[in-house]
């Protein structure tokens, strides 16, 4: 059982938008730590998607956003495209235990 | 451009051990952390510890006490992962990622990642 808890499958047709959520708790998130988000094709390395909960590394669309709100966060996608179909986790650290760093359960994003 | 490639699939069976190499290019080895995160079937990622390459210092997940072992060779800037006493429950994708120690430890994220090696422990 992950610390940050995910919906396992969210899915959406080519040019709607999805959010993805991900919820902590007073000791993670609620805490102020910073929230990332990773996507992962089959088979490949997972990649950096969103950096402190709301900030994109080179080379990634301004259609992936992140926000974070109290023990919450969300990555949106807007413009959806059949290549985002993926893995999606977020990740963010624990005040609380001794491995601090944590992920969410991973969620699949379907493009219908 | 940053490059991390880890050691191909491993079959071990229960009670040994498990060496996986992650062989990092494209920067400066000593620049970031090494973190290993694992993942079980139909779970989600694990933290499981972290290796500085310049010094060999490490820290790990309370869960593998006794069992982890994290070593590096800066000579083919490559670092290992030793998991020893192999249950079946270990079965999983291990990845090698980077980590800017130089960010306050609540807001680091793991900024590049190996494609993973699955570890499969069976009797």
């Amino acid at each position: 059982q992950s610390v940050l808890t995910q919906p396992p499958s969210v899915s959406g047709a080519p040019g709607q938008r999805v959010t993805i959520s991900c919820t902590g708790s007073s000791s993670n998130i609620g805490a102020g730590s910073d929230v990332h988000w990773y996507r992962r094709f089959p088979g490949t390395a997972p990649e950096l998607l969103i950096y402190g909960n709301n900030n994109r590394p080179s080379g990634v669309p301004d259609r992936f956003s992140g926000s974070k709100s109290g023990t919450s966060a969300s990555l949106a996608i807007t413009g959806l495209q059949a290549e985002d179909e993926a893995d999606y986790f977020c990740q963010s650290y624990d005040n609380n235990l001794s491995g601090p760093w944590v992920f969410g359960g991973g969620t699949k994003l379907t493009v219908l | 451009q940053v490059q991390l490639v880890q050691s191909g699939a491993e079959v071990k069976k229960p009670g040994a051990s498990v060496k996986v190499s992650c062989k990092a290019s494209g920067y400066s080895f000593g620049s970031y952390d090494i973190n290993w995160v694992r993942q079980v079937t139909g779970q989600g990622l694990e933290w499981m510890g972290w290796m500085n390459p310049n010094t060999g210092n490490s820290g790990f997940a309370a869960k593998f006490q006794g069992r982890i072992t994290m070593t590096r060779d800066t000579s083919i800037a490559t670092a290992y992962l030793d998991l020893s006493s192999l249950r079946p429950e270990d079965t999983a994708v291990y990845y090698c990622a980077t980590r800017d120690r130089n960010k306050f430890a609540a807001a680091a994220s793991f900024d590049f990642w190996g494609q993973g090696t699955l570890v499969t422990v069976s009797s």
